[in-house]
C-alpha cells in the first residue's frame, strides 16, 4: 500500500459550502497530482505540483484551487460548491517525472447537493 | 488527438478462468504504456509499466504485453480470483508528465 492519505472519504455538503479536500504523502515526492473521475470514466488532470510553492492547472478545467506549502501536503478547495462539483477526486503522487510510478490515495466522493 | 481505448467495456468470467483485456491507443511521442488495477471506490494500484522497448512484462498472474508498432496491448489474467474483480485501466504517458487514461474494463468474477 502506499503511503498516500485523503480525508474525508465521503463527503455530502450544501450548495455554497467551501470546502477542502485533504491529501498528504510520507514518501518524500515532489510531485503531486488531483484527478476528477466521474463513475466510469476516465480519469481526468486538474492539478498539479512539481514541489514547494509550485502549482499549475491540469487538463480539465477545474473551479477548484490548491496550494503546496509543505511537500507532503497538497489540499484542494472549492470556494463555493456546487451540484456539477460532484465526483470522485483522486490525489497521486510520485517520486519523478517519465517512468516514475504515480501512487494514488483512496480517493474523496464529493456529493454536492 | 491523444486517445486510449479500451475493449471489452466490461466482462464477466468465471473464478479459475483466464481472460485477456485489450487496449488501443493514438498518444503520440510514445513514452510508456500502464496497466492500473482500481477496486470499486478506491485509487488505482500500478500493475506493470512497460516502455517502448519491452513487449511483455508480468507481474504474479498478470501480463502486459506492449505492440509499439500497432499501439496495442494486451493484460492477460491468468486462473481468476475472485480478488481480481475490478475496474482495468490502461494508461499511456506521451513524453511529458502527463498520463492518458482509458474508461477501463470492468471485470466481475464469480464463483
Amino acid at each position: 500500500e502506499a503511503d498516500i492519505y485523503q480525508t474525508p472519504r465521503y463527503l455530502v455538503i450544501g450548495t455554497g459550502k467551501k470546502i477542502t479536500l485533504e491529501c498528504s504523502q510520507t514518501m518524500g515526492h515532489d510531485k503531486m497530482y488531483w484527478y476528477q473521475q466521474d463513475p466510469g470514466m476516465e480519469l481526468h488532470l486538474i492539478h498539479y505540483s512539481y514541489g514547494v510553492n509550485s502549482t499549475e492547472k491540469g487538463d480539465l478545467s477545474s473551479e477548484s484551487t490548491v496550494s503546496r506549502i509543505r511537500t507532503e501536503h497538497f489540499p484542494l478547495t472549492l470556494e463555493s460548491a456546487r451540484p456539477s462539483h460532484t465526483s470522485q477526486y483522486l490525489c497521486a503522487s510520485s517520486r519523478g517525472t517519465g517512468i516514475y510510478e504515480q501512487y494514488f490515495g483512496p480517493g474523496t466522493r464529493l456529493t454536492v447537493t | 488527438k491523444n486517445q486510449v481505448e479500451q475493449s471489452p467495456q466490461s466482462l464477466i468470467i468465471l473464478e479459475g478462468k483466464n481472460c485477456t483485456l485489450q487496449c488501443n491507443y493514438t498518444v503520440s511521442p510514445f513514452s510508456n504504456l500502464r496497466w492500473y488495477k482500481q477496486d470499486t471506490g478506491r485509487g488505482p494500484v500500478s500493475l506493470t509499466i512497460m516502455t517502448f522497448s519491452e513487449n511483455t512484462k508480468s507481474n504474479g498472474r498478470y501480463t502486459a504485453t506492449l505492440d509499439a508498432d500497432t499501439k496495442q496491448s494486451s493484460l492477460h489474467i491468468t486462473a481468476s480470483q475472485l480478488s481480481d474483480s475490478a475496474s482495468y485501466i490502461c494508461v499511456v504517458s506521451a513524453n511529458t508528465d502527463k498520463l492518458i487514461f482509458g474508461t477501463g474494463t470492468r471485470l466481475q468474477v464469480f464463483p
